[in-house]
């Protein structure tokens, strides 16, 4: 019964270099949400996902960020030519199909420091 | 631009005292504003929400205090205690995709035994 996934929970990369986050949701969500924590600051909205569908993706950055949620597998957040301002905290939350509720659950998050 | 401001940014509170955490925001069109507890390594807990059809709502020592003519909502933690410390968020979103919500830039409480 476990919760959501994420993997890594730390990622160290160099500038220049390709961060590849992954979120694997809870059993029988459907629905995958990223966000960006900065240090002292609260969650940015980044992508909402569902299975093979990007649903929302206005906050994303125009360059370098895309996302995906393929059929099988995890949703994977991919950061291209990493550079120090990309150093965050990302977190991932899923939450069931449309109910009229507003369950979802976020992930632990991962760590990426860039160096 | 859809803001949530939050206050204050960091709190003390004495063990069984009463924390207030205060949030304001600026669209109407937000209908669902929920609370978030996250300690520190973790990911953010959903701890209490409010729709805007009421102006009150409790949980256990938490509850949410809402004025809709004045955009603004309250997390009141009562007879807080050490175990409590931890930053809260206040969010708000529009409409039944809560996954997309604004958040507040947090506050950070300590409950001093």
């Amino acid at each position: 019964n476990a919760g959501v996934m994420q993997n890594p929970r730390h990622l160290v990369r160099r500038r220049g270099q390709e961060a590849r986050l992954r979120c694997s949701p809870m059993k029988g969500h459907s629905h995958v949400y990223w966000y960006r924590q900065l240090p002292e600051e609260g969650l940015k909205f980044m992508v909402y996902l569902q299975k093979e569908n990007i649903i929302d993706e206005s906050g994303m950055p125009k360059e370098r960020f895309s996302a995906e949620f393929p059929k099988e597998g995890p949703s994977i957040l991919r950061i291209q030519q990493v550079v120090r301002g990309d150093s965050a905290a990302y977190f991932c939350a899923s939450s069931p199909p449309f109910s009229g509720s507003h369950g979802y659950t976020f992930g632990s998050g991962t760590r990426l420091t860039v160096v | 631009q859809q803001q949530v401001k939050q206050s204050p940014q960091s709190l003390i509170v004495q063990k069984g005292g009463i924390s207030i955490i205060n949030c304001a925001y600026e669209n109407t069109a937000f209908d669902y504003f929920p609370w978030y507890q996250q300690f520190p390594g973790k990911g953010p807990a959903l701890l209490i929400a409010i729709r805007p059809d009421v102006s009150e709502k409790k949980e256990g020592r938490f509850t949410i205090s809402f004025n809709k003519s004045a955009k603004q909502f309250s997390l009141h933690i009562m007879d807080s205690q050490p175990g409590d410390s931890a930053t809260y968020f206040c969010a708000a979103s529009i409409g039944a995709n809560a996954g997309k919500s604004t958040f507040g830039d947090g506050t950070t409480l300590t409950v001093k035994p």
